[in-house]
């Protein structure tokens, strides 16, 4: 079994709507949740980081970490045509040596 | 402050061939580490580093060697190149004490081996 798994879409959708990306994880050690951002063609950027359970939000950006299911969710409110891209999730442990990565789900957004 | 910079960005090699692919952080990260990334598969970790002189392997770390001299550089080195190693490779350095523990990306090189 994965560590993280995460539906790769492709997602499609028209601009100003709401998306919802998801993941699941195994392990409940795990403390540390991150979204990553990937354009065509370029290295990873985070998004958005969180600690623990919980919410974050960060402009339209929310990060949810349920730990009881395991589940991690990014959602982006009032999409826009710039947030067509790859998201990937990544989660590690305490220890901040081991990071585990889904494998990326593609949204577009359609004007 | 430049993050995390990686040389070449593209490359060809010959089945056969040896090449360094160079990764450098000026962020003073403990943590450094190299990614593969193939259609379909995600990110997979090949080795990575906690500090200077200390690097161990992760999940794909055959037909690949590093070392970690100092704290600001993490070369991988390929030693002999074949065709399943045609892909993006990253480098990606984070903290490892004190928190947060995110991970900052390089531009990749990406890897053809004919």
């Amino acid at each position: 079994q994965k560590e993280v798994e995460q539906d790769p879409g492709p997602l499609s959708v028209p601009e100003g709507a709401i998306v919802s990306l998801n993941c699941t994880y195994s392990n409940s050690a795990f403390q540390y949740f991150m979204w990553y951002r990937q354009y065509s063609r370029k290295g990873p950027e985070l998004l958005m980081y969180t600690y623990s359970s919980g919410n974050k939000e960060d402009g339209r950006f929310t990060a949810q970490v349920d730990k009881s299911s395991k589940y991690i969710s990014l959602f982006i409110r009032d999409s826009q045509p710039s947030d067509s891209a790859t998201y990937l999730c990544a989660i590690a442990a305490n220890t901040g040596n081991q990071f585990y990565f889904g494998t990326g789900t593609s949204l577009t957004v359609i004007p | 402050n430049a993050g995390v910079t990686q040389t070449p960005k593209f490359q060809v090699l010959k089945t056969g061939q040896s090449m360094t692919l160079q990764c450098a952080q000026d962020m003073n990260h403990e943590y450094m580490s190299w990614y593969r990334q193939d259609p379909g598969m995600g990110l997979r970790l090949i080795h990575y580093s906690v500090g200077a002189g200390i690097t161990d392997q992760g999940e794909v770390p055959n037909g690949y060697n590093v070392s970690r001299s100092t704290t600001e550089d993490f070369p991988l080195r390929l030693l002999s190149a074949a065709p399943s190693q045609t892909s993006v490779y990253f480098c990606a350095s984070s903290r490892t004490w004190g928190g947060p523990y995110e991970q900052y990306f390089g531009p990749g090189t990406r890897l053809t081996v004919t």
